[in-house]
Order: structure tokens, then sequence, then C-alpha cells
């Protein structure tokens, strides 16, 4: 069965230090990764996908993924993070030509520290 | 150029009561969603639409409706609630494949007592 799996419920850092959020993934096919960002009382929005081509995919607000197909992973860095960093993340893929549908991962809340 | 917007904001039923969530989106989207947040549990796909007339089910369809009758509205309907709907539900829309981004709604808080 498809499915993507977020390990860490929360993810703590301090505001300056690398952050990481955690995505791995399980699908038949080649699949599309997405990241998304929903912050208090809003709609997801998303950050960044990769679809083929280089591993490393920038997207908005100075985050990056990186695909790693050996080890079916697709984590969210950022270099430097803020306090207006801090929301909740989800991880989701879409397998190419067999659904229209996302699969969701249950989310990582972010939480930066002044 | 509104994107996707969804009312009520804040919605509170009876048991047994049935109502209407609405979408609609202003981007000439062929596809639309459905889905359910629950805490700690991710979105779950409810419905969705791949373009008007065209619906099929998701992962936890029981319980809901939906129509498309045109490309910019989806109306989720509940028909008999229930508390385990008790959530928030998000509309969302996207161009199909590959650009495929998904571009969401605010959300309605439902609550059933």
């Amino acid at each position: 069965a498809q499915s993507v799996a977020q390990p860490e419920d929360q993810v703590n850092v301090a505001e300056g230090n690398p952050l990481t959020v955690k995505c791995t993934y399980s699908v038949s096919g080649n699949p599309y990764l997405f990241w998304y960002v929903q912050y208090p009382n809003r709609g997801l929005q998303f950050l960044l996908k990769y679809i083929t081509g280089d591993n490393l995919v920038k997207g908005s607000y100075g985050f990056e993924a990186e695909f790693n197909k050996s080890q079916t992973s697709f984590h969210l860095k950022k270099p430097s993070a803020l306090v207006s960093d801090s929301a909740l993340y989800f991880c989701a893929v879409r397998v190419l030509y067999n659904t229209d549908k996302l699969i969701f991962g249950t989310g990582t809340r972010l939480q930066v520290f002044p | 150029n509104a994107g996707v917007t969804q009312t009520p904001k804040f919605r509170i039923l009876k048991i047994g009561q049935s109502m209407t969530l609405q979408c609609t989106q202003d981007m000439n989207h062929n596809y639309m969603y459905w889905y359910r947040q629950d805490p700690g549990m991710g979105l779950k796909l409810i419905y969705y639409s791949v373009g008007a007339g065209i619906t099929d089910k998701g992962e936890v369809p029981n319980g809901y409706n939906v129509s498309r009758s045109t490309t910019e509205d989806f109306p989720l309907r509940l028909e008999l609630a229930a508390p385990s709907q008790t959530s928030v539900y998000f509309c969302a829309s996207s161009p199909p494949f590959p650009t495929d981004t998904q571009y969401f709604g605010p959300g309605t808080r439902l609550t059933v007592l």
C-alpha cells in the first residue's frame, strides 16, 4: 500500500540553527513528492515538489528538500531557521499515472525558539 | 483572484442535522478535493472530482456526498451529522498533471454535538 511517514510529531530548533523535518515514503512506481506548510487556522500552502531531475529541490521561504531514492526519503531542510517558520509541515506523495490523489503524512510540528 | 474559498468558517451542528459545506475556486482548475483533518491524523481524502459531472470516493467517504455541476463549485453534503464528523474540512483544487500542485481553502471547522 502507498504510504508516507513523518516519524517526528514535533521538531524543536533554535533560531539561526539548521532544521530538518523527516519524511519517508512507500509507493509502487515513481513518486511525486510534495511538502506543504500549515500556519495556525489556515489552509495548507505548497512549499516545494520533486518530480524528476536534480535530487535537491529548492522551494519557498528558503526551504529545500533532498530526494533519496535508495532510502525512500524526502527530508525538508533549511540552513537557518526563523521563528516565523514555526508551523505544521506535511509531506505528501502522488504516484505517477496511478492516481489523481495525494497521500499525506500525519504532519510534523516545527517549533523555532528565539 | 480569490483562489479557493470556503463557507462557512465555523459551524456547530446537532446530531442528525444536515448541512452543505461550500467550496468555490476561480482558477479554472479541473481537479477539486475535499479533505478532513483530525488531530495527529494528517489529511484524509473524502471525495474528489476531475471535472464537472465527475466525482469519485476517497479514503473516508462514508457519511458524505458531493456534486460537481460546474468547474468552479464543489459542495460537500453531510446528511445525518454524527460526532465522528467533528473535524476541520479543507477544499482544494489543482490543474491536471504535470503541474498538480494543490491549492487549499482556509477550512471549515465543524463541531457535531
